[in-house]
Parts: structure tokens; C-alpha cells; sequence
């Protein structure tokens, strides 16, 4: 079982519509986690963290934690073609960072 | 602002040779990462650097060795080159290993290994 999860996508979403993004990781003493988003051929860039329980918002994303789940999900309103791109789920584990597959988001005009 | 600076952003080698890739980290950031990316697939830790001491080790062959200089950048070198070995192979710099905790992990633009 890979420690990271995440659904195999591709997703496809119409502009203006919600993206739901999820991610289940293994090793129930993480403490930290965060998506990242990643366009073709670029390196990944952080865009939301979570620590706690609950939902935490950032602008029109908002990430999802259930700890006793293992879950993580991520939530992008108002999608746009711009947001079209590779979202990587990332786990604290230790001293380094573990990725996710990825899913592959396209937004369509 | 000064970003993750890699090289080289392209290289070509051939089956058994070696490569050297390096990374210089944003400027005051102690900690570099090598990752691994195969086409399609997540980022695969292989190592990582503390203040010139490895700090952690993930996925990383034995054929590779990497190491991090006094002036904080770092250089993986690959030996024995296969056609598996053909990725992306990213770096990224934090500030001090807090920076896997909050996630703040600038990654470089990447380098590209294609072995023939």
C-alpha cells in the first residue's frame, strides 16, 4: 500500500463548477498536510497546509482533514481553465515530505 | 526573488555512464530535498540535507550518492545509468527542516535525465 493515496483522475470539472479532490494516507502519525499544485512540465508549488481537524479555507480552496479517516481533501469553488493542472497530496512523515500520485484536474471553458 | 536554482535543466547520457546534478538553494535555506519523478508519476523522495549532514533517506539507489557542500548547495551523482533512471529529478530548499512541517518547500524548475 503506497503511504499516499489519491483518486487516479483524470477529473474533468466545467469552468465555474466545484473540483473535489481526495487523498487517504497510511501512517496515522502524520501531523501535517498539503496540497500542491503542479503544470505540466513545472516543478510543484505549495498551496495549502492543514494540521488540524476540520476545514481550512483559502480563498476559493478549501482543504479537508479527518485524521481518524486518514483523509484529506481539497476543494476549489468557482473552478477556471487556470486551475486545469496536477494536484499532489503531501504528507509530513518524519523529516521529508511524501507525495501523492497526483490527479489530473482540467477545468473546461 | 532568487528561486531553487538547478543543473543542468537537460542532460543525455547513455546506459552504464554517470551523471552529476546540481542544486543551489534559495539563498539562507540550510535543507535541500532530491526528488525523483518518472513520467505520470508522483514525486519519490530520495534524500535529504541538514546543515550539510544527511538528514533523511528515502528511495534512493545505491548508484546514487549525493551531498550537500559548505556552501549549502548539493549535487546528486548517478552511476551505472539505466533506462529506468530517466525522470525528472527535482530539488527543493526549506529553512531548516521546519520547513517539511509547514510544507514550505520551494522546489527548483527540475532536471531533466533521459538515459539511451
Amino acid at each position: 500500500q503506497k503511504e499516499v493515496e489519491q483518486n487516479s483522475g483524470p477529473l474533468s470539472v466545467p469552468e465555474g463548477a466545484i473540483a473535489s479532490l481526495n487523498c487517504t494516507y497510511s501512517d496515522r502519525g502524520s501531523q501535517s498536510f498539503f496540497w500542491y499544485r503542479q503544470y505540466s512540465g513545472k516543478s510543484p508549488e505549495l498551496i495549502m497546509s492543514i494540521y488540524s481537524n476540520g476545514d481550512k479555507e483559502d480563498g476559493r480552496f478549501t482543504a479537508q482533514l479527518n485524521k481518524a479517516s486518514q483523509y484529506v481533501s481539497l476543494l476549489i469553488r468557482d473552478s477556471q481553465p487556470s486551475d486545469s493542472a496536477t494536484y499532489l497530496c503531501a504528507v509530513n512523515n518524519n523529516n521529508d515530505m511524501r507525495f501523492g500520485a497526483g490527479t489530473r484536474l482540467t477545468v473546461k471553458p | 526573488a532568487a528561486g531553487v536554482i538547478q543543473s543542468p535543466r537537460h542532460l543525455i547520457k547513455e546506459k552504464r555512464e554517470t551523471a552529476t546534478l546540481k542544486c543551489y538553494p534559495i539563498p539562507r535555506h540550510d535543507t535541500v530535498y532530491w526528488y525523483q519523478q518518472g513520467p505520470g508519476q508522483d514525486p519519490q523522495f530520495l534524500i535529504s540535507f541538514y546543515e550539510k549532514m544527511q538528514s533523511d533517506k528515502g528511495s534512493i539507489p545505491d548508484r546514487f550518492s549525493a551531498q550537500q557542500f559548505s556552501d549549502y548547495h548539493s549535487e546528486l551523482n548517478m552511476s551505472s545509468l539505466e533506462l529506468g533512471d530517466s525522470a525528472l529529478y527535482f530539488c527543493a530548499s526549506s529553512l531548516g527542516l521546519a520547513g517539511v512541517n509547514t510544507g514550505e518547500l520551494f522546489f527548483g524548475e527540475g532536471s531533466r535525465l533521459t538515459v539511451l
